[in-house]
């Protein structure tokens, strides 16, 4: 099975804090991404990965940056936290093999809460 | 401009019902196709992916797809209370993204 964990399930942080949220997958995968959701927005890609040292922007990229160090760690990294910035975020993972099928697997989220 | 549109419920049906799903995209390129459901408080879980016109069958789900319609639902036969989560269908972009619609909440009702 798939396993794609995250550091924390909740977070409290103070406005102006830097944050950092860490997701390990143990499955060798290519690609890896960072998402927030809110209640009727959904989910929107903050960032992603596809290999080590390589990120793109995704759809909500500011006030976010990340760091691919080795292939199974991917982290997300708050540098100025500010209230707007509070929601869930969730880490995924997928294979790259060129297949329209390779899917993502997620981990548990973390919920993050900025007073 | 939003890609992928469900309706965001809440759908309630019986128990023993057949819950009907339903996304549309507006990419008609897209190529692959994937439902997720996700129980409140809890990460998304892959339910199935669909990339071919036509139905897939996995037990008591069956994903359709009608990419002239750019169209794509998912049926759950004899629902369950335990079936009640937010369903989240997933249009597959370049480079392996996915982009997602809001969800729609399922209440199966016993």
């Amino acid at each position: 099975d798939v396993k794609v964990t995250q550091s924390s399930r909740y977070l409290v942080k103070r406005t102006g804090e830097k944050v950092f949220l860490e997701c390990v997958q143990d499955m060798d995968h290519e690609n890896m991404f960072w998402y927030r959701q809110d209640p009727g927005l959904g989910l929107r890609l903050i960032y992603f990965s596809y290999d080590v040292k390589m990120k793109e922007k995704g759809d909500i990229p500011e006030g976010y940056s990340v760091s691919r160090e080795k292939k199974e760690r991917f982290s997300l990294i708050l540098e100025s936290a500010s209230t707007n910035q509070t929601s869930m975020y969730l880490c995924a993972s997928s294979p790259y093999s060129g297949s329209w099928t390779d899917t993502q697997y997620f981990g548990p989220g973390t919920r993050l809460t900025v007073l | 401009q939003k890609e992928v549109e469900q309706n965001s419920g809440p759908l309630s049906v019986p128990e023993g019902a057949i819950a009907s799903l339903n996304c549309t995209y507006s990419d008609r390129g897209s190529q692959s196709f994937f439902w997720y459901r996700q129980y409140s408080g809890k990460s998304p879980e892959l339910i199935m992916f669909i990339y071919s016109n036509g139905d897939k069958e996995d037990g008591r789900f069956t994903a359709q797809l009608n990419k002239a319609s750019q169209y794509v639902s998912l049926l759950i036969r004899d629902s369950q209370p335990s079936d009640s989560a937010t369903y989240l269908c997933a249009v597959k972009v370049y480079g392996n993204k996915l982009v997602f619609g809001a969800g729609t909440i399922l209440r199966v009702k016993s």
